[in-house]
């Protein structure tokens, strides 16, 4: 069974242009979350994703998005990025018939802004 | 609103030594609790899990935690550390309805020999 893909896995970006991360979870899994991750403030929560549906939302500003499409793959944009935008984001999925209550993770995008 | 902490940034060990992690939570509702680890450059790997019945949970590669709910704590053991066992290792929490993980800041292991 293919694990959580996650792609690419590494860009670069400039200030003010904007990313789209792409995240293709376990075959079966309907629940697509993902994470910041920053040495000064380690793994944060960005939203999850359910069914198409934002089920819930961290605490990030608006140039953060996601949507989910119907085959459960996920996507995240960042626009207007800024040099603190530059992190290891993580996708993680869960859920599928036998739902043991984990988040399963891609290997991440370790992004770069210049 | 959970919250967890790691009480140790670095833990630096001999090789065949014990490890012991410490990780305390703070929640108003009961949790679910997880501890993943991080090699360098990759994602996260589940190491172990508790959801309920017994407290001490085996996991993968010889680890083991024991959820203590009067002290709020889930603790990472392993007897004998490996060289390979460097990394980094978070602690987690989570209700069970959702899929909210709350992270503690993550405890470098390094394994000397």
């Amino acid at each position: 069974k293919a694990g959580v893909t996650q792609t690419p896995r590494y860009l670069i970006k400039t200030r003010g242009q904007q990313v789209t991360l792409s995240c293709s979870p376990i075959s079966g899994h309907r629940s697509v979350s993902w994470y910041q991750q920053t040495p000064g403030q380690g793994l944060q929560f960005l939203f999850e994703y359910f069914s198409e549906t934002q089920r819930n939302k961290g605490n990030f500003p608006g140039r953060f998005s996601g949507r989910q499409f119907s085959n459960s793959r996920s996507e995240m944009n960042v626009s207007t990025l800024e040099l603190g935008d530059s992190a290891l984001y993580l996708c993680a999925s869960s859920g599928g018939q036998t739902n043991t209550g984990e988040l399963f993770f891609g290997e991440g995008s370790r992004l770069t802004v210049l | 609103a959970q919250s967890v902490t790691q009480l140790d940034s670095q833990v630096p060990v001999f090789e065949e030594a014990p490890v012991e992690l410490r990780c305390n939570y703070s929640s108003s509702v009961s949790v679910y609790l997880f501890w993943y680890v991080q090699y360098p450059n990759q994602g996260l790997q589940l190491l172990l899990k508790y959801l309920s019945g017994s407290t001490l949970v085996k996991g993968i590669n010889g680890f083991e935690a024991e959820f203590n709910k009067s002290q709020t704590s889930f603790h990472l053991r392993k007897p004998s550390v490996h060289i390979s066992d460097t990394a980094e290792y978070f602690c987690a929490v989570k209700v069970a309805a959702g899929n909210k993980l709350t992270f503690g800041g993550g405890t470098r292991v390094l394994v000397k020999p």
